[in-house]
């Protein structure tokens, strides 16, 4: 079953314009990931948020989480046509599961 | 240094056949987990082995079976196959089990069942 649920399904912007994907999920975690996916091929580890961390930054990537209302937010900024892929948030469950649990992800699609 | 490998890249098999995949972690890496993309979907998890060990299994049937090497590679195997079994095959390695330990994709092996 799926944890996380991504918002939208599916964004397409123009380059240059930023693009904001949501992650909602519905137990207690330890810490929410975000993902990126090329082409159906391999996932590339974008971010690790903590449960007790608000808001984490790298380079044009910003994620917030707001443990009380159980969701996450990915925001890319200043996006360019290579930032065109799937993305996927994934949390791992507090308790020691240690096995992240992917949502259905949110295709970005940044026409030049 | 090599990422995380995958073999084979594609595989076509028919229904009720076996079929194996193998991962290469990353080296130092003693943790390697398995998951099943379907087309539209998020990777779902089925298996996941730390120093050779099974450390979490998720619903999948008993069809699926996997194991870990003494060089910490990784097997997955697949019996009777059913036209569901259709996927993109993920192998991820971390250098520990840990909720914080990141895990490194390799590019996935597809797999049609016909």
């Amino acid at each position: 079953s799926q944890q996380g649920e991504e918002d939208p399904q599916a964004l397409s912007i123009q380059e240059g314009e930023n693009a904001t994907m949501n992650c909602s999920y519905k137990t207690s975690i330890n810490n929410l990931q975000w993902y990126r996916q090329n082409s159906g091929r391999g996932l590339v580890h974008l971010i690790l948020i903590r449960s007790n961390e608000r808001e984490k930054h790298s380079g044009r990537l910003r994620v917030t989480l707001d443990t009380s209302k159980k969701s996450s937010s990915l925001l890319i900024t200043a996006s360019r046509a290579a930032d065109t892929a799937s993305y996927f948030c994934a949390t791992v469950a507090s308790g020691g599961s240690y096995i992240p649990t992917f949502g259905r992800g949110t295709s970005l699609i940044v026409h030049p | 240094d090599a990422g995380v490998t995958q073999s084979p890249t594609h595989l076509i098999k028919t229904r009720g056949q076996q079929v194996t995949l193998r991962c290469s972690p990353i080296s130092g890496h003693k943790s390697v987990s398995w998951y099943q993309q379907v087309l539209g979907q998020g990777p779902q998890f089925i298996f996941q082995y730390y120093e050779k060990e099974e450390r979490g299994r998720g619903n999948f049937p008993d069809r699926f079976s996997a194991r870990q090497f003494p060089n910490y590679s990784s097997e997955l195997n697949v019996n009777a196959l059913l036209l569901g079994d259709s996927a993109l095959y993920l192998c991820a390695s971390s250098l520990r089990q840990g909720a914080s330990y990141e895990q490194y994709f390799g590019p996935g092996t597809r797999l049609t069942v016909t």
